[in-house]
């Protein structure tokens, strides 16, 4: 059974990096394509960006500028690296498994971590 | 850009019901790249529906995807009353590749 597991400092100072991991049990993270997905406090999801299997990644056009995704097979891991971070970036932050076997979907979900932007 | 409007924003309805959720694109999409998820407070997303219609795993025979185009449905044929959630369509391809739309919260009436 695939298990996706975020985490990462809860609180960031605005201007800083905000960096979470999201750790991969059950299966190679080379099989897949890993996405991060972020939804403010009380509003809906956000995606922010992807890598997939074969190392290529593609960002939100309004994040671009400020995200990095990368994986790290040693470790079954999906990283993300967000800087420069307002108060605008506070929300959950979910990785999520990108399939497109049949078709495309985030058919896994981590269950989220909390990232509040304060000083 | 690709941009998905859900309606209504807010349905009520009591258990038993037939509940049927609209996700409109804002230019014709590919269906098999058309999928949609439950969230349950304090829980992450859960694939519901991928192209269009299938079911993901252990999804109940009652969820149900359909259309085409710009006009895509989710009907849950006789809610439960684990099915009171917020549902989003989402879509792959274009600009931005992936797009949610904003969210149906579907409430007890």
């Amino acid at each position: 059974q695939v298990q996706l597991q975020e985490s990462g400092l809860g609180l960031v100072k605005p201007s800083e990096t905000l960096s979470l991991t999201c750790s991969v049990s059950g299966d190679s993270i080379s099989y897949y394509g890993w996405s991060w997905i972020r939804q403010p406090p009380g509003k809906g999801l956000e995606w922010i960006g992807d890598m997939f299997y074969i190392g290529e990644t593609d960002y939100s056009p309004s994040l671009r500028s400020r995200v990095t995704i990368s994986t790290d097979t040693s470790k079954n891991h999906v990283s993300l690296k967000l800087n420069s971070v307002t108060s605008a970036d506070t929300a959950v932050y979910y990785c999520a498994r990108f399939t497109s076997d049949p078709l495309p979907a985030f058919d896994i979900w981590g269950q989220g971590t909390k990232v509040t932007v304060s000083s | 850009e690709i941009v998905l409007t859900q309606s209504p924003a807010t349905l009520s309805l009591s258990p038993g019901e037939r509940a049927t959720l609209s996700c409109r694109a804002s230019q014709s999409v590919s269906s098999g790249y058309l999928a949609w998820y439950q969230q349950k407070p304090g829980q992450a997303p859960r694939l519901l529906i991928y192209n269009t219609s299938n079911r993901a795993t252990d999804i109940p025979e009652r969820f149900s995807g359909g259309g085409s185009g710009t006009d895509f449905t989710l009907t849950i044929s006789r809610l439960e009353p684990e099915d009171f959630a917020v549902y989003y369509c989402q879509h792959f391809g274009g600009s931005p590749p992936v797009t949610f739309g904003q969210g149906t919260r579907l409430e007890i009436k």
